[in-house]
């Protein structure tokens, strides 16, 4: 089974600074999948960026990117230069191989740019 | 494309009525799968479908039947609501597993009094 876990409850960042949201995980599985999803206060679920276990190389989306340290079991958020329309709630979650191998979703960090 | 779509948006629901909830995407996508948000926390897996005629249970589902008989059409049945239930039902689709990200849908927001 795998658990996702995201320390960070709320958090605030200066709009036009970088922030990172932490995410660090826990599976036996040998090969899985991270991602990172928005959502905003409208309550849609926005896909941000992927990262393979296999991937040797951080992923990049634009201005996210994703600090992935797999032998500490780590796959932080980052995003630069924020915006205010990044004030969102932020869900890390993992593939892996349990039920059907759909995704297990961290609780959450909501993030709030200030202008 | 309209992606995944979900409906209704919005429902009330007394307690021991039932309902279903519809979710269809036009992706031809064979993972489907249908997730409850409860206030303030992550979402979690209440059943799933790796094809048609496929379905499984996820960590949440009792109180909830599901059946795959196209594709396209992956509907949420309540079988008794309960206030419990009371959360916003996603469903989301992938073309693949691990290493695919899943599309959601808009979302359901349900009340049980």
């Amino acid at each position: 089974a795998q658990k996702i876990t995201q320390t960070q409850p709320g958090m605030f960042v200066q709009e036009k600074e970088a922030v990172t949201l932490d995410c660090t995980y826990d599976t036996s599985d040998p090969s899985y999948g991270l991602f990172w999803y928005k959502q905003p206060s409208s309550g849609e679920m926005i896909f941000l960026i992927y990262q393979g276990s296999y991937d040797q190389q951080n992923a990049t989306e634009g201005r996210y990117s994703l600090n992935f340290q797999k032998a500490r079991k780590s796959a932080n958020l980052v995003i630069s230069a924020s915006q205010l329309g990044d004030s969102a709630m932020y869900f890390c979650a993992t593939r892996g191989n349990n039920a059907g191998n759909m995704l297990t979703f961290g609780g959450g960090t909501r993030l709030m740019v200030k202008p | 494309n309209a992606g995944v779509t979900q409906t209704p948006k919005f429902q009330v629901l007394k307690t021991g009525q039932s309902m279903t909830l519809q979710c269809a995407q036009d992706m031809n996508h064979e993972y489907m799968s249908w997730y409850r948000q409860d206030p303030g926390m992550g979402l979690r897996l209440i059943h799933y479908s790796v094809g048609a005629g496929i379905t499984d249970q996820g960590e949440v589902p009792n109180g909830y039947n599901v059946s795959r008989s196209t594709t396209e059409d992956f509907p949420l049945r309540l079988l008794s609501a309960a206030p419990s239930q009371t959360s916003v039902y996603f469903c989301a689709s992938s073309v693949g597993t691990l290493f695919y990200e899943q599309y959601f849908g808009p979302g359901t927001r349900l009340t049980v009094t």
